[in-house]
C-alpha cells in the first residue's frame, strides 16, 4: 500500500527565510505527487502536481518541489517565506495514471515569524 | 467560477445522535469525494462517485456512514449513529473526471463536534 511520511510536524521560519518542507513516499512505482495549502477554517489548495518530465517542477504562490526517484522524496521549497504562507502543507500521492485516489500525509505546520 | 460549496460549516451533535452533511460541486464536475480529516491527520478519503455510482467506499464504515448523489450533482454524507471518535472535518473535493490529471477541488469543509 502507498504511504506518506511527512517527518516534520510544526516549522518555524523567519519572513524573508527559505523554506523547505519534506515529503517521502512510498510505493512500488512513481506515483502522481501533489503538494497542498489548508489556511485554518479553509479547505485544501493545490500548490503544485508531479507527474512526470522534468523534476523540478513550479507551482503557485512562488513554491517549487523536486521530484528524486532514488530517494523517494518530493521536497517543497519556496526561496523567501511571507507571513501569509502560515499555514498547514500536506503531501500527497496518487496511484500512477490516474489523480483520484489520493493518499495524504500528516501534515506540516508552518508558522511565520516577523 | 463558484467553488465547491458545503454545509453547514460546525456540527455539534452529541454521540448517537445522527447528522447530514451537504455538498455542491464546481457544475460540470463529475467525479465528487467526500474525506475525514481527523486533527492532526491528513484526509482520509471516505468514498468517491462519478457521476451518481459509486467507484470507491472502501474506507467508509458502511455500518454508520451513508452517503448519496441521487442526481449525480451534489451530494449528502450521513452519519448515524455519531460516535466521539467521528468528530473531525470532513471535506468533500471535486474534479472534471476521476482519470490522467483531473485535480481535484476542495470546499472548505464541516467541522463536526460528538460530544
Amino acid at each position: 500500500a502507498q504511504s506518506v511520511t511527512q517527518p516534520d510536524i510544526h516549522i518555524t521560519v523567519s519572513e524573508g527565510a527559505s523554506l523547505e518542507l519534506r515529503c517521502n513516499y512510498s510505493y512500488g512505482a512513481t506515483p502522481y505527487l501533489f503538494w497542498y495549502v489548508q489556511s485554518p477554517g479553509q479547505g485544501l489548495q493545490l500548490l503544485l502536481k508531479y507527474f512526470s518530465g522534468d523534476t523540478l517542477v513550479q507551482g503557485i504562490k512562488g513554491f517549487e518541489a523536486e521530484f528524486k526517484r532514488s530517494q523517494s522524496s518530493f521536497n517543497l521549497r519556496k526561496p523567501s517565506v511571507h507571513w501569509s504562507d502560515a499555514a498547514e502543507y500536506f503531501c500527497a500521492v496518487g496511484a500512477p495514471g490516474t489523480a483520484s485516489k489520493l493518499t495524504f500525509g500528516t501534515g506540516t505546520r508552518l508558522q511565520v515569524t516577523l | 467560477e463558484a467553488g465547491v460549496a458545503q454545509s453547514p460549516r460546525y456540527k455539534i451533535i452529541e454521540k448517537r445522535q445522527s447528522v447530514a452533511f451537504w455538498c455542491n460541486p464546481i457544475s460540470g464536475h463529475a467525479t465528487l469525494y467526500w474525506y475525514q480529516q481527523i486533527l492532526g491527520q491528513g484526509p482520509k478519503l471516505l468514498i468517491q462517485f462519478q457521476n451518481n455510482g459509486v467507484v470507491d467506499d472502501s474506507q467508509l464504515p458502511k455500518d454508520r456512514f451513508s452517503a448519496e448523489r441521487l442526481k449525480g450533482v451534489d451530494s449528502t454524507l450521513k452519519i448515524q449513529p455519531a460516535k466521539l471518535e467521528d468528530s473531525a472535518v470532513y471535506l468533500c473535493a471535486s474534479s472534471l473526471g476521476s482519470g490522467g490529471s483531473h485535480e481535484q477541488y476542495f470546499g472548505p469543509g464541516t467541522r463536526l463536534t460528538v460530544t
